[in-house]
Parts: C-alpha cells; sequence; structure tokens
C-alpha cells in the first residue's frame, strides 16, 4: 500500500497561487493501475474533488475549478504537485493528496494539509 | 456537476443498525456511476471502507455494508458501535474522468 504525504507552504496570501506537493512511498507513481488525486476539505465542511492525474501526464479537473487549476506529474521524484491560482478566502481548506484505483475509489489518502488564504 | 445528496446526520444507540442514503440528482441518472463509501473521523484523513457500489476493503467490518438501486446508493452499519461516529462521504465516478462526492452525514452514537 502506497503511502502519501503532502507539503508545502501553510499560508497564501489572497490573489496568489497555492502550490502543494504529494510524495508517494511504498510504490511507484509510475503504475499504470493508478490516478493520483487531490481532494479538498474547508474547514468544517465536506469533501470536494479537485483533479486526478496520471502518470503520463493526462489530467482531469473538477469543472468548477478547472480555470484555476493546474496537477502535474513528476515521475524522477515520484512525486505530482497542485497549482491553484487566483486563491481566496474561499479556497482555505484542509488539501488532501490520495491515490485513485482503477475501480474509481481513493483507496490510500494522505494525512491532510491545512492551507490558509489571508488577505 | 451536482453533489450528491446525503442526510445531513443520523443517530443510532449502541447495537443498532443505521443506514445513510446517497442520491443522485433525478435528471442524467445514467452518469452516476459506481460509488464508494469513505469514513471520516475528527481530524483525520478520510478512510475508504466501500467500493464498486458494495465491495468492503481488506480488514474493513462486516458490519459495513452497501448497496445501490437506481439513483440511490445505501451505507448500512450493523452493530453500532462507539468507534463508528465519524462523518460518512459517499463518492461517484461521474464520467470523462471525474468524480463527485456526497455533502457528507454526522453519525452520533447515542
Amino acid at each position: 500500500q502506497s503511502q502519501l504525504q503532502e507539503s508545502g507552504p501553510g499560508l497564501v496570501k489572497s490573489s496568489e497561487t497555492l502550490s502543494l506537493t504529494c510524495t508517494v512511498s511504498g510504490g511507484s507513481i509510475s503504475s499504470s493501475a493508478y490516478y493520483w488525486s487531490w481532494v479538498r476539505q474547508p474547514p468544517g465542511k465536506g469533501l470536494e474533488w479537485i483533479g486526478n492525474i496520471f502518470y503520463r501526464g493526462s489530467a482531469f479537473y473538477n469543472p468548477s475549478l478547472r480555470s484555476r487549476v493546474i496537477i502535474s506529474v513528476d515521475t524522477s521524484k515520484n512525486q505530482f504537485s497542485l497549482s491553484l491560482s487566483s486563491v481566496t478566502a474561499a479556497d482555505t481548506s484542509v488539501y488532501y493528496c490520495a491515490r485513485l484505483a482503477g475501480s474509481w475509489d481513493l483507496d490510500s489518502w494522505g494525512q491532510g494539509m491545512l492551507v490558509t488564504v489571508s488577505s | 456537476q451536482s453533489a450528491l445528496t446525503q442526510p445531513a446526520s443520523v443517530s443510532g444507540s449502541p447495537g443498532q443498525s443505521i443506514t445513510i442514503s446517497c442520491t443522485g440528482p433525478s435528471s442524467g441518472v445514467g452518469n452516476y456511476k459506481v460509488v464508494s463509501w469513505y469514513q471520516q473521523h475528527p481530524g483525520k484523513a478520510p478512510k475508504l471502507i466501500i467500493h464498486e457500489d458494495s465491495r468492503r476493503p481488506s480488514g474493513v467490518s462486516n458490519r459495513f455494508s452497501a448497496s445501490k438501486s437506481g439513483t440511490t446508493a445505501s451505507l448500512t452499519i450493523s452493530g453500532l458501535q462507539a468507534e463508528d461516529e465519524a462523518d460518512y462521504y459517499c463518492c461517484s465516478y461521474v464520467g470523462s474522468n471525474t468524480l463527485v462526492f456526497g455533502g457528507g452525514t454526522k453519525l452520533t452514537v447515542l
């Protein structure tokens, strides 16, 4: 079972770009069996799917965030990353990275990282 | 895409059974495909407890079961225990490599 760990700044200024990285250990990110996902959860609220990426680079995004999101992958480092531009206070959330299995379930999750957008 | 609809909260006493529903919109029914369920304790990451509509991952208690009919998926927890108190989320693959979550249900064990 893969282990995932989010990293990046915990505080981002409004209108700037949020950038997080997920490091995968215990397995290769280049496996054809999985996609790699980002999910977020505003404080006290529910989960929101952000997007998925395959190790070859094909990415798919939540339509509500598509204009501001880029997910990328670095197979040499066994990492994938999230970039969310033009952030506002509404983007303050715990951001999770997760592994998406072929049956469309998120079977392994990082511990999550709180990112606060400040004005 | 629209979120899946779950009750905000459910409750039950130890030993009882509860069911949490997860409903897709009345239109576009065919877009709501395979469903998974997640358990989330406060301050923790979600944990997969059901995949492919009704299958339990290895290590998940058989007190958790699920089904799907038409536009509604359901999660049943039997023999409630204090440790089951958590938030529960359904999630569906909706095609075009996209996912949608339900709003979440808070389970209180009385």
